[in-house]
C-alpha cells in the first residue's frame, strides 16, 4: 500500500526566504506523486505532479519538487516565499493505472508567511 | 469552462439524521472521486465513479454510499449521521481512469453533525 509522510505539520518562513516542505513516500510500484495547495475554505488545488518522466517537476506560483527515488522523497521548494503563500500543502501519491483514482494524502503542512 | 461544483456548501444536521450532497464534475469528465476531509484524519478517500460504477472503495462504513448518473453528476449520501461524520466533504472530478493525470477538485460541502 503507498503512503505519504509530512515532515511538520507547520512550517514558517519569512517573507521572500527558501520555502522547503518534506516529503516521503512509500510504495511498491513506481509511483505517481503530486502535491496541492488549499487555501481557507476553498478545495485542493494542483500545484504539480511527477509521473515518471523528468525528475524535477515544476510547478505553479514558482513552486518545484525533485523526485529522488533513493530517498524516496518528493520535497516541495520555493526560492522566494511571498505572503500568497500562506495555505496548506499536501503531498499525495497514487501507484497510477488504468481503474486507479485513489490518491492517499499526506497529513498536510500548514505554511505561515511572516512579513 | 465551468469547475467543480458542489452542493450545498454548508449544512447542519442532527444525530441520526441523513444527508445527500451532490457533485456536478467538469464538463466532459467522467470520474468522480470523493474525499472526507476532517482535522483529525486528515484526507480520506470514500469513493471512486466511472461510467455509473463504483470502481474503487475506502474503508468506511456501509452508511456512507453514493451513485453516479449518466451525466457523469455523483452524489454521496450518508445515513444515520453521528457526531464523527462532522467534515469538509471534496469531490473532484477527471476526465480518465488511470490518475497519470490530475484531480480537479470542488470547494467542498462543509457538514456539521449536532
Amino acid at each position: 500500500a503507498q503512503s505519504v509522510t509530512q515532515l511538520g505539520s507547520h512550517v514558517s518562513v519569512s517573507e521572500g526566504a527558501l520555502v522547503l516542505l518534506r516529503c516521503n513516500y512509500s510504495s511498491s510500484v513506481p509511483p505517481y506523486l503530486f502535491w496541492y495547495v488549499q487555501y481557507p475554505n476553498q478545495g485542493l488545488q494542483l500545484l504539480l505532479k511527477y509521473t515518471s518522466a523528468a525528475t524535477l517537476v515544476k510547478g505553479i506560483n514558482g513552486f518545484e519538487a525533485e523526485f529522488k527515488k533513493s530517498e524516496t522523497s518528493f520535497h516541495l521548494t520555493k526560492p522566494s516565499a511571498h505572503m500568497s503563500d500562506a495555505a496548506e500543502y499536501f503531498c499525495a501519491v497514487s501507484d497510477g493505472g488504468f481503474g486507479n483514482e485513489k490518491l492517499t494524502f499526506g497529513t498536510g503542512t500548514r505554511l505561515t508567511i511572516i512579513p | 469552462k465551468a469547475g467543480v461544483t458542489q452542493t450545498p456548501r454548508y449544512l447542519i444536521k442532527t444525530r441520526g439524521q441523513q444527508v445527500t450532497l451532490s457533485c456536478s464534475p467538469i464538463s466532459g469528465h467522467r470520474s468522480v472521486s470523493w474525499y472526507q476531509q476532517t482535522p483529525g484524519q486528515g484526507l480520506q478517500f470514500l469513493f471512486e465513479y466511472f461510467s455509473e460504477t463504483q470502481r474503487n472503495k475506502g474503508n468506511f462504513p456501509g452508511r456512507f454510499s453514493g451513485r453516479q448518473f449518466s451525466n457523469s453528476r455523483s452524489e454521496m449520501n450518508v445515513s444515520t449521521l453521528e457526531l464523527g461524520d462532522s467534515a469538509l466533504y471534496l469531490c473532484a472530478s477527471s476526465f480518465r481512469q488511470g490518475n497519470t493525470g490530475e484531480l480537479f477538485f470542488g470547494e467542498g460541502s462543509r457538514l456539521t453533525v449536532l
